[in-house]
């Protein structure tokens, strides 16, 4: 399966954007880019996902590269309960729910 | 629409037990996931369910297992409890498990192997 690479931390500033980028240089033409993220003390949500174009919806923005090789995921002002681990993930189409949700960054959000 | 429900929230056992843990997905998923968090190895996926037939199964041993009922929801079971299987455990569910559906994950249930 397709991995994902991440910075371990990011730190912005409240009201500020901020970009998460994800490498994933293994990625097959299938692979659907998935971001979740998870607050402290719950279960992951769900963020965006895309497989070719740019996507948008009410909570962020996913710019994925050309090549497919990499995706940042995009939160336009960030406020404090923006702070979470935020987890990039290759989903294969032909693998159904098997999520490989690797490490993730954890996004620090300052006052 | 309600969300995903895993009952209980809390759990404590001790070695050797076994312990059953539930998920009810959102009306109309028929997909069910389940993942182990701890902080050394964060989110493992162990097993997913679509119409009541595991599809996908992670690298657990058998002593970690599912099922899924007609109404879809799920339980899973893990037996002769060991102190490394303290974790939490996460269900999530999915309309179809498509990669191109977005995953709805539960609160979670905690379990404490003493």
């Amino acid at each position: 399966d397709a991995k994902t690479t991440q910075p371990n931390s990011m730190e912005s500033n409240e009201e500020e954007p901020v970009h998460l980028p994800c490498n994933h240089s293994t990625i097959s033409g299938t692979d659907y880019i998935h971001w979740y993220r998870q607050l402290p003390s719950q279960g992951p949500e769900y963020v965006i996902h895309g497989l070719t174009s740019n996507v948008n919806n009410r909570m962020a923005s996913l710019a994925i590269a050309e090549d497919r090789k990499s995706s940042t995921l995009i939160l336009h002002r960030a406020t404090l309960r923006d702070a979470a681990v935020y987890y990039c993930i290759l989903r294969d189409v032909d693998n159904f729910n098997k999520f490989y949700f690797g490490s993730g960054t954890k996004l620090n959000v300052k006052p | 629409k309600a969300g995903v429900t895993q009952t209980p929230r809390y759990l404590i056992k001790t070695r050797g037990q076994q312990v059953t843990l539930s998920c009810s997905p959102i009306s109309g998923h028929r997909s069910v996931s389940w993942y182990q968090q701890t902080p050394g190895q964060g989110l493992q996926f162990l097993f997913e369910y679509f119409s009541e037939t595991q599809r996908n199964k992670g690298n657990f041993p058998g002593r970690f297992s599912g099922r899924q009922f007609s109404n879809s929801r799920s339980e899973m079971n893990v037996s002769t409890l060991e102190l490394g299987d303290s974790a939490l455990y996460l269900c999530a569910s999915s309309y179809s498990g498509s990669s191109y559906n977005e995953q709805f994950f539960g609160p979670g249930t905690r379990l404490t192997v003493l």
